[in-house]
């Protein structure tokens, strides 16, 4: 298999502030890593493909000014959510593809205060 | 646009009784299908995939074009399969599109 962690696995923030969560794939270079987005109950949504060096691809709906997204190594990919809402609060997965494999993260959970 | 819909959001068995969770796809192309299961409190991580055709942990999927299904099934059903499980279609981008989860209760 191949792992890939999520720093942190949760976070508190106030309404306002920014919050980076980090994905890392220890052991195998992950070109290409995807952030979905889960609320409670509910199924994983895509938010974006991010893409080592280049720019990430956003869903439609997803605004990519709130959600920064940078790659800028083959094993780390960084979600930075600006100028937090309660609204923004949610279950942040992270994934690494190997091979056509996606492999997750833990997920972090934030919730904004 | 791709689609995947799992109709059933909890199914409850028992032990022993076989097991089935539906799964139904829309997809223009040639998808690729996988089932993915989170278990209580760990990560999400792959149960099988249908181009591998392998058996995992006693489940098997199969691919049905004509019915754009890919039913997970098991004969026998044991308590440690209790899961969430999620259908997935990746497309020609490789982004995987999930379903909305089934919550399966194997009870004793």
């Amino acid at each position: 298999g191949a792992v890939v962690s999520q720093h942190p696995s949760w976070v508190i923030c106030k309404s306002g502030t920014s919050v980076k969560i980090e994905c890392r794939s220890l052991d195998f270079q992950a070109t290409t890593m995807f952030w979905y987005r889960q609320f409670p109950k509910q199924s994983l949504m895509l938010m974006a493909t991010s893409n080592e060096g280049s720019k990430a691809t956003y869903e439609q709906g997803v605004e990519k000014d709130k959600f920064l997204i940078n790659h800028a190594s083959l094993t780390l990919s960084t979600l930075t959510v600006t100028s937090a809402h309660p609204e923004d609060s949610s279950f942040y997965i992270c994934a690494g593809d190997k091979n056509t494999e996606a492999f997750f993260g833990q997920g972090t959970r934030l919730t904004v205060v | 646009a791709q689609r995947v819909t799992q109709p059933e959001k909890l199914l409850s068995v028992f032990k022993g009784a076989p097991v089935e969770l539906k799964c139904n796809y829309s997809y223009s192309g040639s998808p690729e299908l996988f089932w993915y299961v989170q278990y209580s409190r760990q990560r999400l991580q792959l149960l099988l995939r249908h181009i591998s055709r392998e058996s995992i942990k006693g489940f098997t999927a199969d691919l049905n074009k004509g019915e754009t299904s890919f039913h997970l099934k098991k004969p026998f059903a044991q308590e440690e399969d209790s899961a969430m499980y999620y259908c997935a279609l990746s497309g020609s981008a490789r982004q995987l599109t999930f379903g909305s989860g089934t919550q399966l209760t194997v009870l004793p």
